[in-house]
């Protein structure tokens, strides 16, 4: 069965700008968690949504945003884009949710210049 | 605060040798998962462990849990030079509010 797959690999895009990141499940699977992952602070975690409904939240500030949509596709935003938001962004899905076994997409190299 | 922190940050064994990393968190959890990371790349799941067990196995992997020390190891039997990676464990805490949460992870390096 195909695995988690994200949209764009790279991106490079200037400070004050907005990106969107897409995240596509693995069939069947309803979660799917957001994480940026950066050298300095590691694998944080942003947010988890479950059958379209945000159900889990990081320490990121509201610039961060994401949404589901009814086939379990995920979205991430980022608005007013700052130097510091460079990182790998990993999204994972899973059947049940973040407390449950994972599965990974290959990330989102969002570079911030 | 990190609730998994794992050690040490770095290891550099021979091909052949068994490789030991330690992760420690801080509240309670109802599980605790260990995950690999090829370099820059996503994070592959490798064994996941409950609150009421103390060991399992699943391969060249040996996981032990103890609650009680909030404390858990990762032994890689007979490593090869393919173990190479960053490896995490991740935490899934029981309170209500706290959320799953990455250790820093520990870089193996298994020279051939």
């Amino acid at each position: 069965k195909a695995g988690v797959t994200q949209t764009p690999r790279y991106l490079i895009k200037t400070r004050g700008q907005q990106v969107t990141l897409s995240c596509s499940p693995i069939s069947g699977h309803r979660s799917v968690s957001w994480y940026q992952q950066t050298p300095g602070q590691g694998l944080q975690f942003l947010f988890e949504y479950f059958s379209e409904t945000q159900r889990n939240k990081g320490n990121f500030p509201g610039r961060f945003s994401g949404r589901q949509f009814s086939n379990s596709r995920s979205e991430m935003n980022v608005s007013t884009l700052e130097l510091g938001d460079s990182a790998l962004y990993l999204c994972a899905s899973s059947r049940s949710g973040t407390g449950h076994e994972q599965y990974f997409g290959p990330g989102t190299r969002l570079t911030v210049t | 605060s990190q609730q998994g922190e794992e050690d040490p940050q770095a290891l550099s064994i021979q091909e052949g040798e068994n490789a030991t990393m330690n992760c420690s968190y801080k509240t309670s959890i109802n599980n605790l998962q260990w995950y690999r990371q090829n370099s820059g790349r996503g994070l592959v799941h490798l064994i996941l462990i409950r609150s009421n067990e103390r060991e399992k196995h699943s391969g060249r992997l040996r996981v032990t849990l103890d609650t009680s020390k909030k404390s858990s190891s990762l032994l890689i039997t007979a490593s090869r030079a393919a173990d190479t990676a960053s490896y995490f464990c991740a935490t899934d805490p029981t309170l209500r509010g706290f959320k799953t949460i990455f250790g820093a992870g520990t870089r193996l390096f298994v020279k051939a």
